[in-house]
């Protein structure tokens, strides 16, 4: 199985729409979890960290589900510009290195 | 905004010679990082490094890598003897030791191996 596994995608929606991401992790130690947008061809820009209690930053909403080890992005009213690879990236411990999931694609259509 | 930052931005070389990637980490971070990412694949892990040393290498970083920070500010990536699989886009990361355990990227450096 591996560490970090995401939707498969793409994910094709309508402006305004709202979409969905999941992420699944295997390493029960994990401590910290992040979703990061990348642009084709671009570095990963961090896009929120995700707490335990849920957190939300404008548009975007992220949940973490320890007990099923489980991260959720949730993207309201998207935008053109949202179109990007969103990433799931996991570590263990503070300064221990990211493992990434695959990424999951969106387009958002005019 | 302090970023970091990543030379050269394209590299191409032939099959078994050197190459040094560069990168500056933002000034006050203290761990560092290199991860790769072979087109249309994900972003893999390769070497991170803390107080001058390696404190952890993946599988993909044998002994034709060594990583450095020569000077204390500038952190490089070094391949021995190239090969073409290593083409791939590598990129520098660097973490905040006073925050959250957040890693910020440079802009990547596109290896290309003829």
């Amino acid at each position: 199985r591996k560490e970090v596994e995401q939707d498969p995608g793409p994910f094709n929606v309508p402006e305004g729409a709202t979409v969905a991401f999941n992420c699944t992790y295997s390493n029960s130690a994990s401590q910290s979890f992040f979703w990061y947008r990348q642009d084709c061809r671009k570095e990963p820009k961090l896009l929120m960290s995700v707490y335990s209690s849920g957190n939300e930053d404008g548009r975007f909403t992220a949940q973490l589900n320890r007990a099923s080890q489980y991260i959720s992005l949730l993207i309201r009213d998207s935008k053109l510009s949202d179109s990007a690879t969103y990433l799931c990236a996991v570590i263990r411990n503070y300064g221990q290195n990211f493992v990434f999931g695959p990424g999951t694609r969106l387009s958002v259509l005019p | 905004e302090p970023e970091v930052t990543q030379t050269p931005s394209h590299q191409v070389t032939q099959m078994g010679q050197e190459v040094i990637l560069r990168c500056v980490p933002i000034s006050n971070h203290l761990y560092f990082y290199w991860y790769r990412q072979i087109l249309g694949q994900k972003v893999e892990f390769l070497v991170s490094f803390y107080n001058n040393e390696i404190s952890e290498k993946s599988e993909i970083f044998d002994d034709q890598f060594s990583v450095e920070r020569p000077d204390g500010s500038n952190f490089t990536l070094k391949i021995r003897s190239t090969k073409l699989e290593d083409s791939a886009m590598y990129f520098c990361a660097s973490s905040d030791p006073t925050g959250r355990e957040t890693q910020y990227f440079g802009p990547g450096t596109r290896l290309l191996v003829l």
